[in-house]
């Protein structure tokens, strides 16, 4: 079955910490990958996409993920997390050829100053 | 520009009442997707359009639910017989087709609205 899974469902990072957010997939073939994110009071915005080459990605805000297709996993990192970071991150997976997006649960990530 | 826009923006309905949840894609924006996303969930697929076919409809829970877009540009998502298990926030997006690997069709990223909220009572 398709499917994608968050291991952190809440995060709780005080400035300046590192972040790391799991994200594993499970799809056949050839995947996009994406990191959206939703800060509050906001509709979803896309932090990064992978569609294929260097499996480091680059994001806005300093994000980056990886994506390593032998742990069918697609991770999102910074290594210094800000207080206006606090928001819900979604990762998801797509064929590369369908427009079908498959979203995980979510992880609330709060930033304290 | 302007973004990807969706009206209402809040409905509340009875159960058993048909709605209308509409949405204006970007312009130019030849793809288009309708999800819906429960509280504490992501957001869950419902159908994407290329133009005005629909290219999947897999994730339309029952006959209840159907979308259409006409002109290949505005989409109107239709629920029948609302039930409280529909409440909901339902969530639009649209994006570009691209030229995928080996020269196949692939797709941008996708934008999003605001989404409508749903409240079935």
């Amino acid at each position: 079955a398709q499917s994608v899974s968050q291991h952190n469902h809440h995060v709780i990072l005080s400035e300046a910490a590192s972040l790391e957010l799991g994200c594993n997939y499970s799809y056949g073939g050839t995947v996009n990958l994406f990191w959206y994110v939703q800060y509050p009071g906001q509709h979803l915005q896309l932090l990064l996409k992978y569609f294929s080459g260097d499996p480091l990605v680059k994001g806005i805000k300093g994000f980056e993920a990886e994506f390593i297709k032998s742990k069918f996993s697609f991770n999102l990192r910074k290594p210094s997390v800000q207080w206006s970071d606090t928001a819900e991150y979604f990762c998801a997976v797509r064929g590369s050829n369908t427009g079908k997006l498959i979203f995980g649960q979510g992880t609330t990530l709060q930033v304290k100053p | 520009g302007a973004g990807v826009s969706q009206t209402p923006s809040n409905k509340v309905t009875e159960k058993g009442k048909y709605v209308e949840l509409r949405c204006d894609p970007i312009s130019g924006h030849t793809a288009l997707y309708w999800y819906r996303q429960s509280l504490g969930q992501g957001p869950e697929f419902l159908i994407y359009f290329q133009g005005t076919g629909a290219a999947d409809d897999s994730g339309l829970p029952n006959d209840r639910f159907f979308a259409v877009r006409p002109e290949g540009s505005v989409s109107t998502l239709k629920i029948q017989r609302t039930e409280r298990g529909d409440s909901a926030v339902y969530l639009c997006a649209s994006s570009l087709r691209r030229r995928g690997l080996a020269g196949g069709r692939s797709y941008n990223e996708q934008f999003f609205g605001p989404g409508t909220r749903l409240t079935v009572l």
